[in-house]
């Protein structure tokens, strides 16, 4: 699986919108690109996952650049919530491997 | 609630002794994984299982370590003489590999202490 870089952390103000982006430049073709969160403490949460498409729901949105090198990670109007580490993770459908999880971006929402 | 689920929550242990914990998948899932994660650091993958049968072990899982899933229900993951260093969180996760993708969902994890 192709290996991501986010960056280490950034701040959102409360009510507004969180980018967050992820490299991923050695992605294969069959590749996706998955989301995940971890509020502290807990276990990793599931937010979104995409191929090439953007994609949307409830939690986020999903943009993918159309070379498909990276991403960004939306959530349109952070809470204090939404305080956590999000993980970009790349893996191909089918594989029966794990989820190669890097060090994250904490996301920190403020008042 | 039909998401994963892990008992215990947290155990406290004195080293030497040994473990055991259990995981619950969502019902449908015929596949389970064991990951941990000490602090600081990402989830990292330890074993996994199709239905009964464990296809893959990471160089992580010592000979302390033995995971069953004896019905390809629910799977318990037994750590023997603990030492300190196996203290970490460990999680489970279940999918479905009958969907493309599969999505793995976790569970709240077991916080394992061992003193």
């Amino acid at each position: 699986d192709a290996k991501t870089t986010q960056p280490t952390s950034m701040d959102c103000a409360e009510g507004r919108a969180a980018n967050l982006p992820c490299n991923h430049s050695t992605i294969s073709g069959n590749e996706y690109v998955y989301w995940y969160r971890q509020i502290h403490s807990q276990g990793p949460q599931y937010i979104i996952h995409g191929l090439k498409n953007n994609e949307t729901n409830e939690m986020a949105s999903l943009i993918i650049t159309e070379d498909r090198k990276s991403s960004t990670l939306i959530l349109p109007h952070a809470t204090l919530r939404d305080t956590a580490v999000y993980y970009c993770i790349v893996r191909a459908p089918g594989t029966a491997s794990k989820l190669t999880f890097g060090t994250g971006t904490r996301l920190q929402v403020t008042l | 609630d039909t998401g994963v689920s892990q008992n215990p929550r947290h155990k406290i242990t004195k080293r030497g002794q040994n473990v055991t914990f259990r995981c619950d998948p969502i019902s449908e899932h015929n596949r389970l994984y064991w990951y941990r994660q000490t602090l600081g650091q990402g989830p990292e993958f330890l074993t996994y299982f199709q239905n009964e049968a464990q296809l893959e072990k990471s160089r992580l899982l010592s000979d302390r370590f033995s995971a069953e899933r004896p019905k390809g229900s629910f799977s318990t993951l037994e750590i023997q003489r603990t030492e300190q260093g196996d203290s970490a969180m460990y999680l489970c996760a279940s999918s479905n590999e009958g969907r493309r993708p599969a999505t793995q969902y976790f569970g709240p994890g077991t916080r394992l202490t061992v003193l």
